[in-house]
Formats: C-alpha cells, structure tokens, sequence
C-alpha cells in the first residue's frame, strides 16, 4: 500500500498566521490526493481534491499544491474556525490510504 | 441536501458480528461509489472498503486488515457493512463516506455520515 506522510503532527499557531502542513507519499500518485479536515466528535470534511482543486463552498484561504510524491497544504491567514486536524489522503491506487493528521492548535 | 446516516453500532465481544447501515438520501444513490472509513478512538483515518455503482454490478475492494471478515453491500438507498470475527482492534467510529463519482479518479469523498461507535471488548 501507498503510505502517506504529514508533517508536523502537531502544529501551534496563532489566528492571522499563515500555515502550511506537507504530506509525502512513499512512490508516485500523481495529482490524486485530496485533504480534509476534521473537528472533535465530527466527520471529516472535503477541502482540497486532486491536489489544488477547491471544493465548492470552502473559504479560499485553504490551498493545496504539490504532485509526485509531496504536497501542501496552506491556509493564508489561519482564522478561529480553522483550528482543527487536517488529513491528506491519497486515491491513486485501489487501496485507498490516509496520512496521520496534522493537529492545529492555539498558540 | 445530502445525507448520509449510520446506524447499528453497539458493543460486542471479541468473535463476534455487527451489521452497519448508512441511509442515503437527498441524492441519485446508484450512480456513486460508496465508502467505508474507520476511525480508532483518538487515531486517524482508516479506509476499510468500497463498492462500485449499481451500473458496475457493485464491485467491491477492502483494505487487507479487513478482507475475509468483513463484507460491504448495497442496496436502493442503503449501505451496509457486515462485520464478522470482530477484534479489539476493530473498535472505532464508523463512517460511510460518499465517492465523488463512479470512477477510480473519483475516489474521494465529498459526503460522510456522521459515524457509528462500535466497541468490542469482553
């Protein structure tokens, strides 16, 4: 299976800071990664796909970047709603993989 | 409006089988793959299984930590997961998660329930 790296797993900063979290794939999965991002006790939602493509209705603050193997994620300016654990994760194979989260927390 | 709802989790004992069933609504179901993810209690993300479209003849795929014991179905507007020879390890919420689409592109997921807890333990 494709295994998927974040870095940091945790990360401290402050409202207005600019973010950004990396994840690595151990071989190549093109543009085929999406990130999302989750809040305690809730599900998951879509914020990147296929590597830099918006999804619809999420604040243009969030960017992704990246192919291959390493790719961004960037919040320009970090606001109060966006403390919370980001997960990439990858769909260029069948088996589908998640990287560890990335927890953004107050500084 | 989309949505997706979980239902049939509870607490089990090791060995033993659970049902999940997610409702789909607010959305053509049979056109989307449809996923199952789990998620360890303070753990990331685990991808467990998917199925294709109806059109596909709902092709099924599963991670291998859960292939032979657990099978993932579908049906009109339903989703369901049968879980059997549950393990320790087995214990986390549940999501059922929507595919973008009905290609291997579209692997990613756009909708997800708001997740069923299974906890087994003796």
């Amino acid at each position: 299976d494709i295994q998927m790296t974040q870095s940091p797993s945790t990360l401290s900063a402050s409202v207005g800071d600019r973010v950004t979290i990396t994840c690595r794939a151990s071989q190549t999965i093109s543009g085929w990664l999406a990130w999302y991002q989750q809040k305690p006790g809730k599900a998951p939602k879509l914020l990147i796909y296929m590597a830099s493509s918006l999804e619809s209705g999420v604040p243009s603050r969030f960017s992704g970047s990246g192919s291959g193997t390493e790719f961004t994620l960037t919040i320009s300016s970090l606001q109060p709603d966006d403390f919370a654990t980001y997960y990439c994760q990858q769909y260029d194979s069948f088996a589908l993989t998640f990287g560890g989260g990335t927890k953004v927390e107050i500084k | 409006e989309v949505q997706l709802v979980e239902s049939g989790g509870g607490s089990v004992q090791p060995g033993g089988s659970l049902r999940l069933s997610c409702a789909a609504s607010g959305f053509t179901f049979s056109p989307y793959f449809m996923h199952w993810v789990r998620q360890a209690p303070g753990r990331g993300l685990v991808w467990l299984s998917r199925i294709s479209d109806d059109a596909e003849g709902s092709h099924t795929t599963y991670a291998d930590y859960v292939r032979g014991r657990f099978t993932v179905s579908r049906d009109n507007t339903m989703l369901y997961l049968q879980m059997n020879s549950l393990r320790a390890d087995d214990t986390g919420v549940y999501y059922c998660a929507r595919g973008r689409g009905s290609t291997t592109s579209s692997n990613f997921f756009d909708y997800w329930g708001q997740g069923a807890l299974v906890t087994v333990s003796s």
